[in-house]
């Protein structure tokens, strides 16, 4: 069975510059997260959907990020502009959702530079 | 505010020696969850505690939850190079919209050496 995929799984831009990361679930995963990882620190919540609707957005920085969940599978998280600060690594994380609590599956992570 | 701390935040042992690893959480919790990280890598998880007394065992990791004592650690039994990474506990909460937030420590790194 396929894990969490994401990419890129790196990148490198400029400040100012925009910037988007893919994620793809695990097949029938309903719950899907974005998590930004700062070096030497654990995880930390961005925004949390449950098929196409965030029900979790508080912790995402809404004058700079965005994200979509159009279909309820695919999701796009995006920075703009970008700013130095941003640089980490940014992990998705699916699991099955609903009324059941189940364990949370990361994909491999986009670690992103900004210069 | 739910906080959850680890320690401690570094750790070098020798091979086939025994530790453990503390994870505090300040709040009423609903689950604990251990997870693994290599360098480069994504988060593997090991162990899913659901409830007080819960004790679960891989190979040479052990974890266990104390809910009174908001509690859980981690013991390694007689390290091999190989558990050699970076450990996270993970907190969560399911009241109302943080259903599913997990919450997590700074992170634990381990080194075992010969």
């Amino acid at each position: 069975e396929a894990g969490v995929v994401q990419s890129p799984r790196y990148k490198i831009i400029e400040k100012k510059q925009p910037v988007a990361f893919w994620c793809n679930p695990i097949s029938g995963h309903n719950t899907l997260y974005w998590y930004l990882q700062n070096l030497g620190q654990g995880p930390e919540l961005l925004i949390r959907y449950e098929n196409e609707e965030a029900v979790d957005d508080s912790q995402l920085p809404k004058d700079r990020f965005s994200a979509e969940r159009l279909k309820g599978v695919d999701s796009t998280l995006k920075i703009q502009p970008a700013e130095l600060g941003d640089s980490a690594v940014y992990l998705c994380a699916s699991s099955l959702g609903g009324t059941v609590q189940e364990t949370q599956y990361f994909g491999p992570g986009t670690r992103l530079l900004v210069l | 505010e739910l906080k959850v701390e680890q320690n401690p935040l570094f750790l070098s042992m020798q091979e086939e020696k025994n530790y453990t690893i503390y994870c505090n959480y300040s709040t009423t919790s609903d689950r604990l969850y251990w997870y693994r990280q290599d360098p480069g890598k994504s988060l593997e998880s090991l162990f899913v505690l659901l409830s007080n007394g819960a004790v679960k065992q891989e190979g040479r990791l052990m974890a266990s939850l104390d809910t009174k004592a908001r509690l859980s650690t981690l013991h390694i039994t007689a390290a091999v190079h190989d558990l050699s990474a970076t450990y996270f506990c993970a907190v969560e909460y399911a009241g109302g919209t943080s259903y599913g937030k997990l919450t997590f420590g700074q992170g634990t790194i381990l080194t075992v050496h010969p």
